[in-house]
């Protein structure tokens, strides 16, 4: 248990549906990350929230939109998905964005698959 | 360049030893990391080393650091097949305006045989 619960663990849906993933850390943290993991490749930062201001968007197509309501939750809204966006898609929280020793503390992930 | 490689595969034998090593190319690397991922979970801390230090040892696991060869290793004492995984290598960089950065590496895949 690391103190990140994602919900919900695995989910599929059509390119034309609408989703939701969340992301929980109990840890007390200020900044919480998305990330897309697919295989061979490697990991994608995605987004980047710090005391639930976003500070970090690397490219992310617009069908998915972040949301971060308070320090503790975070949300990545999903909608008119492709298939190439099947993945394991990853929160992660830390203590501080802008300290050196960063440790990043991991959800289980949601695995998606995109019909 | 902001780039960290590691095999892909290693393969050893129950009660071996394991060396997974990485390399990085970013000069400002502050904390370098050792990630474990079992099948179907996320990412684990294992250990992290600073970059002043040139090894760190914890219970199984050693982690030597060649800051001039910016060569990073995870040894693994005594592998069980419970060590079984995806181990990432993981540096944080300076990046603009004093923000840290954190750079992946590709994986390696641990295979432990009886």
């Amino acid at each position: 248990e690391t103190g990140v619960t994602q919900t919900p663990r695995h989910l599929v849906m059509g390119m034309t549906n609408k989703k939701s993933l969340k992301c929980e850390q109990h840890l007390g943290h200020n900044a919480m990350y998305w990330y897309k993991q697919s295989a061979k490749k490697p990991l994608e930062l995605m987004f980047v929230y710090s005391l639930e201001e976003r500070v970090e968007n690397n490219s992310v197509p617009s069908r998915f939109s972040p949301e971060c309501p308070n320090s503790s939750h975070l949300f990545l809204h999903l909608h008119t998905l492709q298939p190439e966006d099947s993945a394991l898609y990853l929160c992660a929280s830390s203590q501080d964005r802008a300290v050196a020793k960063n440790i990043q503390y991991f959800g289980a992930g949601t695995r998606l698959s995109v019909l | 360049g902001e780039d960290v490689e590691q095999s892909l595969f290693l393969s050893v034998r129950e009660g071996d030893s394991s060396v997974i090593n990485c390399t990085y190319t970013d000069s400002s690397s502050t904390y370098l990391y050792w990630y474990k991922q079992e099948p179907g979970a996320g990412l684990q801390l294992l250990t992290y080393i600073f970059s002043n230090m040139d090894m760190k040892q914890d219970q199984r696991l050693t982690v030597l650091l060649n800051k001039k060869d910016k060569h990073l290793s995870l040894r693994i004492a005594d592998t069980q097949t419970g060590d079984s995984a995806i181990y990432f290598c993981a540096e944080t960089i300076n990046n603009a305006g004093n923000n840290r950065k954190l750079i992946w590496g590709l994986g390696t895949s641990l295979a432990v045989n009886p």
